[in-house]
């Protein structure tokens, strides 16, 4: 059974680019939500998708996006990127019947602004 | 709004000695309360998690935590520490709303032999 999975695991862009991160939950899950994690910060919420909607948004600009698909595969979209930006993306899956705070962690995109 | 706060960046132990993480919250409803861990280059794991049952709760790999409401603590602890314990750990709470997480800063663990 795989796990959560996240392509790709590293890139490097320069300000201003724009980026798209991917995501497969966990078999089973319907449920995916993205989390930023800078260098020596704990992850922080930035979005959750649902039925292909966007159910719960974090404190982000509109720069992020994100997209769920009918297999439940989600993407993070990057507009404008800033320095700021760099840090280790997590995507986690969960089961949107299933028990509170269950989440299962992919290992990250980790994204470099140069 | 709901947070955690971890004492302490990093923690060091000899190897077969305690392990005490702290973990202070504040939530103006009954938390949900979450240890997980994150080994180096891995995405995090689920350690434990405090549902408003048993106020002690074990987890895996011999960790356990107790939720304390009089002092909003959920530290984590492990009677004997061993050298693969070694890694960040991540303490959250949850609004129980959607399964989003606010989690703190982390700690780190270093267990010397």
């Amino acid at each position: 059974d795989a796990g959560v999975t996240q392509s790709p695991t590293h890139l490097i862009k320069t300000r201003g680019q724009q980026v798209t991160l991917r995501c497969s939950p966990k078999s089973g899950h319907d449920t995916v939500s993205w989390y930023q994690q800078a260098l020596g910060q704990g992850p922080q919420f930035i979005f959750q998708y649902y039925e292909e909607e966007e159910r719960q948004r974090g404190n982000f600009p509109d720069r992020f996006s994100g997209h769920q698909f009918p297999n439940y595969s989600s993407e993070l979209n990057v507009n404008a990127l800033l320095l700021g930006d760099s840090a280790l993306y997590l995507c986690a899956s969960s089961l949107a019947q299933g028990a509170v705070g269950e989440l299962f962690f992919g290992e990250g995109s980790r994204l470099t602004v140069l | 709004a709901q947070s955690v706060t971890q004492l302490g960046s990093h923690v060091s132990v000899s190897e077969g000695a305690l392990v005490l993480l702290r973990c202070n919250y504040s939530s103006s409803v009954p938390p949900y309360l979450f240890w997980y861990v994150q080994y180096p280059n891995q995405g995090l794991q689920l350690l434990l998690k405090y549902t408003s049952a048993a106020t002690l709760v074990k987890g895996i790999n011999g960790f356990e935590a107790e939720f304390k409401k009089s002092e909003t603590s959920f530290h984590l602890t492990k009677p004997s520490a061993h050298m693969s314990d070694a890694a960040e750990y991540f303490c959250a709470v949850s609004d129980r709303g959607y399964s989003t997480l606010t989690f703190g800063k982390g700690t780190m663990l270093l267990v010397s032999p």
